[in-house]
């Protein structure tokens, strides 16, 4: 069965530090991959996705994202995080199929 | 850009009533999604729709639950009757073309539901 994980409920950052939140994929085939974010009474935004090509891919507000075929990974990086960036972020990917969203971890960027 | 619009934003009803929530997808998005978001079983996806036509329903937790999409640019999700276990938000999502595909998913502001 193909599967999205998120292995982090909550990942709590000082501002200014870097940032990673961790996905790994389970997807036959070739998998294109994306991040959302989601923050407090707003649905879900497109932030970046991976299809083929460049294994960096960079997104939306200084987030990127790098693509481990190998690790089945995609994590979702920042060189420096802001207050701001506090949110919930979910992973999700396909191919074949429908997109399985991970279940969502949240950031917590504190001053 | 119009994103997509949800209605209404907030319901609060009585166990026992009929719910129906609204979807505006974009503009010549060809497939339209409906989730369920709560903090004990995430993000779920109900239903989906291609062109107009349900694709893929197996998401519905019962037969109380049911969606329909008369034309392109409009969806409804409908609870009858409703229970308290439906609390939860409801998010439409659109996107361009085929629903399997690599182009990304627009998300609503949702429907945050409480049923009493």
């Amino acid at each position: 069965a193909q599967s999205v994980a998120q292995p982090e409920d909550q990942v709590n950052v000082a501002e200014g530090n870097p940032l990673t939140v961790k996905c790994t994929y389970s997807v036959s085939g070739n998998p294109y991959l994306f991040w959302y974010v989601q923050y407090p009474n707003r649905g879900l935004q497109f932030l970046l996705k991976y299809i083929t090509g460049d294994n960096l891919v960079k997104g939306s507000y200084g987030f990127e994202a790098e693509f481990n075929k190998s690790q089945t990974s995609f994590h979702l990086k920042k060189p420096s995080a802001l207050v701001s960036d506090s949110a919930l972020y979910f992973c999700a990917g396909g191919s074949q199929g429908n997109l399985i969203f991970g279940k969502g971890t949240k950031l917590s960027v504190k001053p | 850009d119009a994103g997509v619009i949800q209605s209404p934003r907030h319901e609060v009803t009585e166990m026992g009533q009929e719910v129906t929530l609204r979807c505006k997808p974009i503009s010549g998005h060809n497939s339209l999604f409906w989730y369920r978001q709560t903090m004990m079983r995430g993000l779920e996806l109900l239903i989906y729709f291609n062109n107009n036509v349900p694709i893929d329903d197996s998401g519905m937790p019962e037969d109380r639950f049911s969606a329909k999409m008369p034309n392109a640019s409009f969806s409804t999700l409908k609870i009858q009757p409703s229970e308290p276990r439906d609390s939860a938000v409801y998010f439409c999502a659109s996107k361009p073309g085929q629903v399997v595909g690599n182009q990304p998913q627009h998300f609503g502001d949702g429907t945050r539901l409480s049923i009493l």
